[in-house]
């Protein structure tokens, strides 16, 4: 099946720093991915939606020049989290789709952020 | 809004033991719904669906069925095993309406030997 990647899978970082997250599809080319966000014990959060060669989507509440996504190809898409603070600490996930179909979404194993 | 709430977790169940996580949801316009499965260490994936009232979906032995009347979809399994072990998300989406995935917040089950 279809593989999403994610580099890293932790991080830790100190407040004030930036930190970049990658999401790769290994074995497809993406037409939109997704970034969401989880806090423990809560749902999966969307917070943007990427197309390649387009400026991202955020939603509601997310601060776009806090959490800047890149979808440079149709298998690349980074999460960059500027001036990181410990309320930015998150489990991280993103997920493709190679169409249209919403829920046919292939998701990465998330990336734990820690900010020191 | 549309929401998703589950059962909370964890659940821990012997082996062959029958397996229920609730589901219910609220929504603005008629959803689709899913649970997604996430094994240790990998990504999200669709366990099953159903698109509208009284459809059951199935698979590898888990089962749920679209109940309007209720607005529920468990996810149920006669008879799990060690390799069952993961967390479960009940999930919809609103055609025409918003066209996100919302998800519940997850139940982490594990199943003993």
């Amino acid at each position: 099946g279809a593989v999403v990647s994610q580099h890293p899978s932790r991080v830790i970082c100190k407040s004030g720093t930036s930190v970049k997250i990658e999401c790769r599809s290994l074995d497809f080319q993406a037409t939109t991915m997704f970034w969401y966000r989880q806090f423990p014990k809560q749902s999966l959060m969307l917070m943007a939606t990427s197309n390649e060669g387009s400026k991202a989507t955020y939603e509601q509440g997310v601060e776009k020049d806090k959490f800047l996504i890149n979808h440079a190809s149709l298998t690349l898409s980074t999460l960059t989290v500027t001036s990181a603070h410990p309320e930015d600490s998150s489990f991280y996930i993103c997920s493709a789709i190679t169409g249209t179909t919403i829920y046919e979404q292939y998701f990465g194993p998330g990336t734990r952020l820690t900010v020191t | 809004g549309d929401s998703v709430t589950q059962m909370e977790g964890p659940v821990t169940l012997s082996e062959e033991a029958f397996l229920t996580i609730n589901c219910t949801y609220t929504a603005t316009g008629y959803p689709s719904l899913f649970w997604y499965v996430q094994y240790p260490g990998e990504g999200l994936q669709l366990l099953l669906k159903a698109t509208k009232a009284d459809d059951k979906g199935s698979n590898k032995g888990f089962e749920a069925t679209y109940r309007k009347e209720t607005t529920s979809f468990h996810l149920e399994k006669g008879s799990v095993q060690v390799s069952d072990s993961a967390v479960y998300f009940c999930a919809l989406v609103v055609q025409g309406g918003s066209e996100k995935l919302v998800f519940g917040k997850g139940t982490k089950l594990t199943v003993n030997p």
